[in-house]
């Protein structure tokens, strides 16, 4: 299979504790992202790497929350200190745009989603 | 006011049926439009992507107003298989670089036998 894998698909967790999550984007991708959705709501955009570069943090993401990209691969998210409102899918997507389309490419390719219980 | 808004339905609607999604956006310097299919409880897939002269891909219709900030999905002769949810995403302009999704809540559509 070659999209994006996350790993695990679920987790449940007792507040307070710190989980981690894995991504594996397409392997030609250089550009991966992080999204949480919750129950009837379109999923928030978390963080952006390009290769290996954190590009952008939105404020959802307190300071519980690390992403890492360390060799431009596979990306983990790490969330301590777990709360009852970080129970969410946690969704991960890589892209990779073709030089030359202005108007084109960007589509981003989603894996299947790990979903977090605190409980 | 959302950056991107849809109706959230849900739609219902009998086999064969033509049925049509809108979503405004608010940022008139995005530069990427797409509609996304979300089956329950899955992840996001994506459906069309959405360009200035609208695209057509088979039964699905999709148009794009930069002048009203106005994306529409058309889909003709519904199939029960396309009962799900559909997600308007814009892509909004960066100075950063970043690509990142900006997401409508969804519109469930159910397509009734």
């Amino acid at each position: 299979d070659t999209g994006v894998s996350q790993d695990p698909r679920h987790k449940i967790t007792k507040r307070g504790q710190n989980v981690t999550f894995r991504c594996d984007p397409i392997s030609e991708h250089n550009r991966l992202y992080w999204y949480r959705q919750t129950l009837g709501q379109g999923p928030e955009f978390l963080t952006y790497f390009q290769n290996e570069a954190q590009l952008e943090k939105s404020r959802l993401l307190s300071d519980r929350f690390s992403a890492e990209r360390p060799k431009g691969s596979f990306s983990t998210l790490e969330i301590q200190r777990t709360e009852q409102g970080d129970s969410a899918m946690y969704l991960c997507a890589s892209s990779w745009r073709p030089p030359g389309l202005a108007e084109r490419g960007n589509e981003q390719f989603f894996g299947p989603g790990t979903r977090l219980t605190v409980l | 006011r959302k950056e991107v808004e849809q109706d959230p339905g849900p739609f219902n609607v009998p086999e064969g049926a033509t049925v049509a999604f809108n979503c405004t956006y608010s940022n008139s310097a995005s530069q990427s439009f797409f509609w996304y299919r979300q089956d329950c409880r899955k992840e996001p897939k994506l459906l069309m992507s959405v360009y200035s002269s609208g695209n057509e891909d088979g039964r699905f219709t999709a148009q794009l107003n930069r002048a009203s900030q106005y994306i529409s999905l058309l889909i003709r002769d519904s199939k029960l298989s396309d009962s799900a949810t559909y997600l308007c995403v814009v892509n909004p302009f960066s100075t950063s670089g970043t690509y990142k999704y900006i997401f409508g809540t969804g519109t469930r559509l159910k397509v009734l036998a």
